[in-house]
């Protein structure tokens, strides 16, 4: 069975500055999908930035990049010019394929990342 | 803005009552999926719909009824619930795989319908 650690249950970070989330996982497959959620206060989960294992390049998405280390099993996600809407629980999730559409998200516990003014 | 809707936002309900969450996409999507969230936790996955047919059922108890009427709809029945059923519920949507090839589809979420048990 596929495992997702995020070490750090709680972050803060100043406002225009960087910050980076880890997540590690554990899996036996070669092939998978890893994806960052956020869910601010409102609570609706908002896709982040998603990473197909196969893909040496790190998936970036404006502010926001991944650090894809495949061997290390290793997904960080760093936010750059930090605002204070990125403040948010951020789930870190990873997908094996499947057929016929029964798409399985495993989910890490989360890391609350506060954004200060 | 999500292009998964959820009705209702928020509902009380008894114990003895009857009630339905209902949600919407309209992004093409053949999958469907309920979650429950409680406080401080991930999501916790419910039922799957694909093409219109229940994939996948996480041994949730009886007294949660997920029903599919059309590509676009997904609801969730709700009868005799206890107070522990409290939750944000989280309706989900993507696309579908084709029968025999492999694919990781992308899961987007609606805002979800807060529920609360009394």
């Amino acid at each position: 069975a596929q495992t997702v650690t995020q070490s750090q249950p709680e972050m803060s970070v100043q406002e225009a500055e960087t910050v980076t989330l880890s997540c590690t996982y554990d899996t036996s497959e070669s092939n998978y999908y890893l994806f960052w959620y956020k869910q601010p206060p409102s609570r609706q989960m908002i896709l982040v930035i998603r990473q197909e294992a196969y893909k040496q390049q790190n998936a970036t998405e404006n502010r926001f990049s991944v650090n894809f280390q495949k061997a290390a099993k290793s997904f960080s996600l760093k936010i750059s010019d930090s605002q204070l809407g990125d403040t948010a629980m951020y789930f870190c999730a990873f997908m094996k394929p499947s057929q016929g559409g029964s798409e399985k998200l495993v989910f890490g516990k989360g890391t609350k990342l506060t954004v200060n003014p | 803005d999500t292009e998964v809707t959820q009705t209702p936002k928020h509902l009380v309900m008894g114990m003895t009552n009857k009630k339905s969450l209902k949600c919407e996409q309209h992004m093409g999507h053949r999958a469907m999926y309920w979650y429950k969230q409680k406080a401080k936790k991930p999501p916790e996955l419910m039922f799957v719909y694909s093409y219109e047919k229940l994939s996948i059922n996480e041994s949730v108890p009886s007294r949660f009824s997920p029903e599919c009427p059309n590509s676009s709809l997904l609801n969730l029945h709700l009868h005799a619930l206890q107070p522990e059923d409290s939750a944000l519920y989280l309706c989900a949507s993507s696309q579908a795989g084709v029968t025999g090839l492999l694919s990781g589809n992308t899961i987007y979420f609606g805002e979800g319908s807060w529920l609360t048990v009394v």
